[in-house]
């Protein structure tokens, strides 16, 4: 499998539940970003983990946890959501935080927060 | 602090006719990097076209194309010859030359681009 994939692709949870959001990048970058996409915003950066740095966007909410197991693997824990909380949370990677390099993004997990 | 601005957010054109997207952005650097990304209906979102701001020549892609203008801070998408397939979401997107917690991409918006046949 080639380029960046997300599991699962949808996502329906309650408010106590505890779910895990998965990102595997099968192109050798050296650096991973969870995005938040909500209708009629711009895309909103979570997180973004790489070899060199890790760097943490302080408005998110300590509801979702970011890991970072390897270079190739990322996770977005979710436990005690809100409603506001269901969006399109989009994964992307790139072969480092510096340059032009472009993000590829992985397909979404379209999450729904009941 | 950046800020990217999509002022258009449907736009329409006809089927093998050009239509230009807008975006202008904000900023203090002098050396940063522009983007337009697709996403088309629950596709993946993919890169369009890149432009380093210290180029001055305007970046082009096959049938896309822009007009960089770096004092008026404008980065418009042309869009040549439309075809059915470049319906989607556009995206314009700034990235600071810093890299580290700097050096993400800053998304406006978007535009939603229909095409009719």
């Amino acid at each position: 499998e080639t380029g960046v994939t997300q599991t699962p692709r949808h996502l329906v949870m309650g408010m106590t539940n505890k779910k895990s959001l998965k990102c595997e990048q099968h192109l050798g970058h050296n650096a991973m970003y969870w995005y938040k996409q909500s209708a009629k915003k711009p895309l909103e950066l979570m997180f973004v983990y790489s070899l060199e740095e890790r760097v943490e966007n302080n408005s998110v909410p300590s509801r979702f946890s970011p890991e970072c197991p390897n270079s190739s693997h990322l996770f977005l824990h979710l436990h005690t959501l809100q409603p506001e909380d269901s969006a399109l949370y989009l994964c992307a990677s790139s072969q480092s935080l510096r340059g032009a390099g472009e993000q590829y993004f992985g397909p979404g997990t379209r999450l729904t927060v009941t | 602090a950046q800020t990217v601005t999509q002022s258009q957010p449907e736009m329409s054109v006809q089927e093998a006719e050009t239509v230009t997207l807008s975006c202008t952005y904000d900023t203090s650097e002098s050396d940063y990097y522009l983007f337009w990304y697709k996403q088309p209906p629950s596709r993946q979102m993919i890169l369009v076209i890149r432009q380093e701001a210290y180029k001055q020549q305007n970046a082009t892609e096959n049938r896309f194309s822009v007009n960089f203008q770096k004092a008026a801070k404008s980065f418009s998408l042309k869009i040549s010859d439309s075809q059915l397939g470049d319906a989607a979401m556009y995206f314009c997107a700034y990235r600071t030359s810093y890299g580290g917690s700097q050096g993400n991409l800053i998304f406006g918006k978007g535009t939603k681009l229909s095409v009719k046949p």
